[in-house]
């Protein structure tokens, strides 16, 4: 099993540019996270969608949407990308089944910079 | 909102233990977790506790869990080179709509030096 994929694993984008980080997982998993990852600040969670055709806002949506396309794929959109958002994102899911002790399964992460 | 948090930096010998240290203010935490992130990595589950342990040794990892003073912490015996990463405390918090989220600290950079 390859577990959770992202793709690009690297991008640069030009200030206002656009791109759509994809994530896809093979585990069967009902729920998935978008996380940044910036020095000194740990992992902060962007979006999420618990189940398919469900998504929330977690602490920095500001800049950014996402789809749940299906159970396997959530995908990340900046629109107009900014400086601000040069970081390392990362992508997660999780299963709800019992017995489920609560950990997230990560992909890779796609490193992005904004100039 | 609740919040993680850990020390930046740790620095050990070969052979040594290392102790990370982690505190949090979710009074109400059911999980908490430590997961290790290798350079240019995503990050991998390493062990987690349930809110109603103390301890749990897995093998050479040792987590202690303080619930009063809300303290949680790793403690790595006979570190090696292959120890080197960010080490990451997380807290896990039900969400309404269903899933649920983990809320990180900063992460603890170990370096093991020869």
């Amino acid at each position: 099993n390859a577990g959770v994929t992202q793709t690009p694993k690297f991008q640069v984008l030009k200030t206002g540019q656009s791109m759509t980080l994809q994530c896809a997982q093979d585990m069967n998993h009902n729920s998935m996270y978008w996380y940044r990852q910036d020095p000194g600040m740990g992992l902060r969670l962007i979006y999420y969608s618990a189940s398919e055709g469900t998504t929330d806002k977690g602490e920095v949506p500001n800049g950014y949407n996402v789809s749940r396309l299906n159970k396997r794929e959530f995908s990340l959109r900046l629109e107009s990308a900014a400086p601000s958002q040069t970081s390392v994102y990362f992508c997660a899911s999780s299963t709800r089944r019992v017995g489920y002790t609560g950990e997230l399964f990560f992909g890779e992460g796609s490193r992005l910079t904004v100039l | 909102g609740e919040d993680v948090e850990q020390s930046l930096f740790l620095s050990v010998r070969e052979g040594d233990s290392s102790v990370i240290n982690c505190t949090y203010t979710d009074s109400s935490s059911t999980y908490l977790y430590w997961y290790k992130q290798e350079p240019g990595a995503g990050l991998q589950l390493l062990t987690y506790i349930f809110s109603n342990m103390d301890m749990k040794q897995d093998q050479r990892l040792t987590v202690l869990l303080n619930k009063k003073d809300k303290h949680l912490s790793l403690r790595i015996a006979d570190t090696q080179t292959g120890d080197s990463a960010i080490y990451f405390c997380a807290d896990f918090e039900r969400l309404t709509g269903g899933g649920n989220k983990l809320t990180f600290g900063t992460g603890t950079q170990l370096k093991v030096e020869l």
